[in-house]
């Protein structure tokens, strides 16, 4: 089993600021398959990022991943107010599919 | 648009069953992996289960020890999770998510439905 570690647990940041979210596998996640996600209180997860570096469809360009192999990040270039939330990494390249803990990024 | 809505969730005591209804609309069923993912109370993500577009092909998580059985009818456009010798840790919002294929993420999710094991 792939183990996934995201830090740091909580990110408090200011509007307009940069984020930068840390995902590290226990293993190497084959082929780059890690997603990220966004949660909001009450609302189900959303993916924003697949293939460690690529965007979802209607996901803004202030957000990018990167990454390889063990290591990877989720970089929100300027945080807007809708973007406080909990993100959530994950590896979908085999089973079982895990998640990380997740970052929450509240506001400052 | 593509919408997925679970259904099926509701309080229970430890030891009893449940069966867990997603259906999805706006996309053809048959052609994707779908998957259940529950979040307990606040904790984060846990996947539970897959199953590919056919059936052909299911994956649990170990921490099940065999008490659930995820299904899908592509007829009637669903997908099920039987939940036997349910546990207070089994508490938790259960979300159906689509896959595109064995390599692609989850996307989307469904609102979720909440499970409450208590006595």
């Amino acid at each position: 089993e792939i183990v996934l570690t995201q830090s740091p647990g909580t990110l408090s940041l200011s509007p307009g600021e940069r984020a930068t979210l840390s995902c590290r596998a226990s293993q190497s996640v084959s082929s780059s398959y890690l997603a990220w996600y966004q949660q909001k209180p009450g609302q189900a997860p959303r993916l924003l990022i697949y293939g460690a570096s690529s965007r979802a469809t209607g996901i803004p360009d202030r957000f990018s991943g990167s990454g390889s192999e063990t290591d990877f990040a989720l970089t929100i270039s300027s945080l807007g107010p809708e973007d406080f939330a909990v993100y959530y990494c994950q590896q979908y390249g085999s089973s079982p599919f895990t998640f990380g803990p997740g970052t929450k990024v509240d506001i400052k | 648009e593509v919408r997925l809505v679970e259904s099926g969730g509701g309080l229970v005591k430890p030891g009893e069953s449940l069966r867990l209804s997603c259906v999805g609309s706006g996309f053809t069923f048959t052609n994707y992996n779908m998957n259940w993912v529950r979040q307990a109370p606040g904790k984060g993500l846990e996947w539970v289960s897959s199953i590919s577009g056919t059936g052909s092909y299911i994956y649990y998580a170990d921490s099940l020890e065999g008490r659930f059985t995820i299904s899908r009818d592509n007829a009637k456009n669903s997908l099920f999770l039987q939940m036997n010798s349910l546990r207070a840790e089994d508490t938790a919002v259960y979300y159906c998510a689509r896959r595109a294929s064995s390599f692609s993420p989850f996307d989307p999710w469904g609102l979720g439905t909440l499970v409450t094991v208590s006595s």
